[in-house]
């Protein structure tokens, strides 16, 4: 597609509960991107994906973390477990170039755990 | 690892008047920097970028320089407008084996009537 896709828009679990999220990245696009935004704004760095291969995890809490960009599906990022402090939006990105690329966003899919 | 300082958190300034947001970063094999404005309740959108081996890029009224060797750079909007109204965030992107880009804590922009 020509944007990328992220669902669901919105998620409500308690804690403690599973929550997992998808993104269809821009087709043509090798690298996919997850930050997290919490209320203050500042974008805090997850996980990337070269295609279906780990790029750099450095970002991910890796114990409850748990991301996937398998062929022909939506990448996802699963969070086992949720706590109260995993409420943010959570972006999508993706990017036809690897390091010196523009990064495309999704809407974002915005987590509230209860 | 990679760390980017940007300042400041909030500006406000008047229609017609420039805006300059700046920030550091600490890794000097960072060689990309862009900047992402993000309006409210929206997604992130590349506004400019510049690569490590250019030292100023201007786009109409938004401009960017780049000091390498203070590892600064900024981001310079002239002839502001209410529709600049944002949040402003500046990156580094940088591959050390794996590739990330970085971003500032942001600087929201409020450009009064």
């Amino acid at each position: 597609g020509e944007e990328v896709a992220q669902t669901p828009k919105h998620l409500v679990r308690g804690e403690g509960q599973k929550a997992k999220l998808y993104c269809a990245p821009i087709k043509g696009h090798s690298y996919v991107f997850w930050y997290q935004q919490v209320l203050k704004n500042e974008f805090k760095f997850l996980i990337s994906f070269q295609n279906e291969n780990v790029f750099d995890e450095t970002g991910m809490p890796k114990e409850r973390f748990s991301a996937k960009c398998l062929p022909n599906s939506p990448c996802s990022l699963e969070i086992q477990a949720t706590k109260l402090e995993d409420s943010a939006v959570y972006f999508c990105a993706s990017s036809q170039s690897g390091i010196t690329g523009e990064l495309f966003f999704g809407e974002g899919s915005r987590l509230t755990v209860l | 690892g990679e760390n980017v300082e940007q300042h400041p958190s909030t500006l406000s300034v008047q229609e017609g008047d420039s805006a300059v947001i700046k920030c550091t970063y600490s890794d000097s094999a960072s060689n990309y920097f862009p900047w992402y404005k993000q309006e409210l309740g929206k997604r992130p959108q590349l506004i400019i970028d510049i690569r490590s081996n250019v030292g100023e890029k201007k786009d109409q009224r938004i401009a960017v320089t780049l000091n390498k060797t203070a590892k600064h750079f900024s981001l310079h909007i002239t002839e502001t407008q209410p529709e600049d109204s944002a949040v402003y965030f500046c990156a580094a992107s940088l591959n050390t084996g794996g590739f990330k880009t970085i971003f500032g804590a942001g600087t929201r922009l409020f450009v009064k009537a």
